[in-house]
């Protein structure tokens, strides 16, 4: 079985500031790694993916993401955060080659303050 | 073009009531995935459509969730004799395809809220 931990529930920081949102996972086989992120009162959106190759992956509205397989990690980045960021942030796993159901962590809250 | 739909966004029911929510994917989907969301809480699985079938129905908790989609694109699930505990966050996802690829992305619905009082 798959499990995705993120090790923050919730993460303030100021406007301009650097963050890193923390995900590990737990699988025996491989997986797929993703970031999602919510905004109030809207559906998840898709902001990075990992499927193969370099293990440093740009997504949209500036993040990046590094997958670690020693540590089995898939931190978010960002250097310089702005007040639209402030959202919940959801890491997920697939199994490679198995049916496209994602398993999602318990979700980061990030708060941006002026 | 048109995102994932889903209806109602609000329902509001009684302990014991049925209810039904529904689903329409994005046009030329043909994977179909629920979640449910409790507070505080990453979405959950609950089931995969591939077309018409349901390829996956692992995640439903138990034999009162129910869902369909008869015609491959738009799928209701439904709750019998519902219960305080089913109160959460329902989410559709629709994907160009299922399985074998991690390039199909899946794009979520805004989510129905469901209540039971």
């Amino acid at each position: 079985a798959q499990s995705v931990t993120q090790l923050d529930s919730q993460v303030p920081v100021f406007e301009e500031a650097p963050v890193e949102l923390r995900c590990n996972y737990s699988s025996s086989v491989s997986v797929y790694l993703f970031w999602y992120v919510q905004y109030p009162n809207q559906g998840l959106q898709l902001l990075l993916k990992y499927l193969s190759g370099s293990t440093l992956v740009k997504g949209i509205n500036g993040f990046e993401a590094e997958f670690n397989k020693s540590q089995t990690s898939f931190h978010l980045r960002k250097p310089s955060v702005h007040i639209s960021d402030t959202a919940e942030y959801f890491c997920a796993v697939r199994v490679k080659g198995g049916y496209n159901k994602l398993i999602f962590g318990a979700g980061t809250r990030l708060a941006v303050h002026p | 073009g048109a995102g994932v739909s889903q209806t109602p966004s609000n329902k509001v029911t009684e302990k014991g009531k049925y209810v039904e929510l529904r689903c329409d994917p994005i046009s030329g989907h043909t994977a179909l995935y629920w979640y449910r969301q409790s507070l505080g809480q990453g979405p959950e699985f609950l089931i995969y459509f591939q077309g018409t079938g349901a390829a996956d129905d692992s995640g439903l908790p138990n034999d009162r969730f129910f869902a369909v989609r008869p015609e491959g694109s738009v799928s209701t699930l439904k709750i019998q004799r519902t219960e305080r505990g089913d109160s959460a966050v329902y989410l559709c996802a629709s994907s160009l395809g299922g399985r074998t690829s991690g390039s199909y992305e899946q794009y979520f619905g805004p989510g129905t809220r469901l209540t039971v009082t």
